[in-house]
């Protein structure tokens, strides 16, 4: 099992432009999150999925950012345009969502973002 | 709204040390509790759950017991070793919410030798 896999691991752009990162979930598993980790604003839920439609995108910060799951085994959430203030470690997890029980979230190794 | 508040870090121990981390909650149903452990370059991992009052959750020597009257998961080492030191998130999660989570800000732990 490989896990949830999230490319680049590192990222380091320039102010301006664009970024793309992306997320492989855990096969069979129909939900998938995007968090954001900042030392300021510490763990922030930016969107999720639940089979593959965005079910609360109220985190998303500004129009800058999207995301998309365009089927249950990828997702990517896109900066445009980047700004020094996105520099964060940016996670994806996923987990199986059933009526009414409770399945743990599986955690990515996260994306390090720099915007110089 | 939902809201898990946790007591600020760093918390520094020696080793063998008693550890606590505080966590109490605002929710506006009846919540589950987690615990989850972020160990340094790594994703966040399911450290304890409970899902209803007077539960108590366990794993790796941690402890967490449901307090609804105090509305608080407050988590529990007795004999910390340097591999605990992380940052350690209090969460819950409402039924409608699907398997959204609402965290708090996280403990980081550190301990020493």
């Amino acid at each position: 099992d490989a896990g949830v896999i999230q490319s680049p691991r590192h990222e380091v752009t320039e102010m301006g432009q664009e970024v793309t990162l992306r997320c492989k979930p855990i096969s069979g598993h129909n939900s998938l999150f995007w968090y954001r980790q900042t030392m300021m604003r510490g763990l922030e839920l930016l969107i999720y999925f639940n089979n593959n439609v965005p079910i609360d995108d109220s985190g998303m910060p500004e129009d800058r950012f999207s995301a998309k799951m365009p089927n249950a085994s990828f997702s990517t959430l896109k900066i445009q345009p980047s700004e020094p203030r996105d520099s964060a470690v940016y996670f994806c997890a996923s987990s199986y969502t059933d009526r009414g029980a409770y399945n743990e979230q599986f955690f990515g190794p996260g994306t390090r973002l720099t915007v110089l | 709204g939902d809201s898990v508040t946790q007591m600020e870090g760093p918390v520094t121990l020696s080793e063998e040390a008693f550890l606590t981390i505080n966590c109490t909650y605002t929710a506006t149903g009846y919540p589950s509790l987690f615990w989850y452990v972020q160990y340094p370059g790594e994703g966040l991992q399911l450290l304890l759950k409970a899902t209803k009052a007077d539960d108590k959750g366990s794993n790796k020597g941690f402890e967490a017991t449901y307090r609804k009257e105090t509305t608080s998961f407050h988590l529990e080492k007795g004999s910390v070793q340097v591999s605990d030191s992380a940052v350690y998130f209090c969460a819950l999660r409402i039924e409608a919410a699907g398997n959204k989570l609402t965290f708090g800000g996280g403990t980081r732990v550190l301990v020493k030798p």
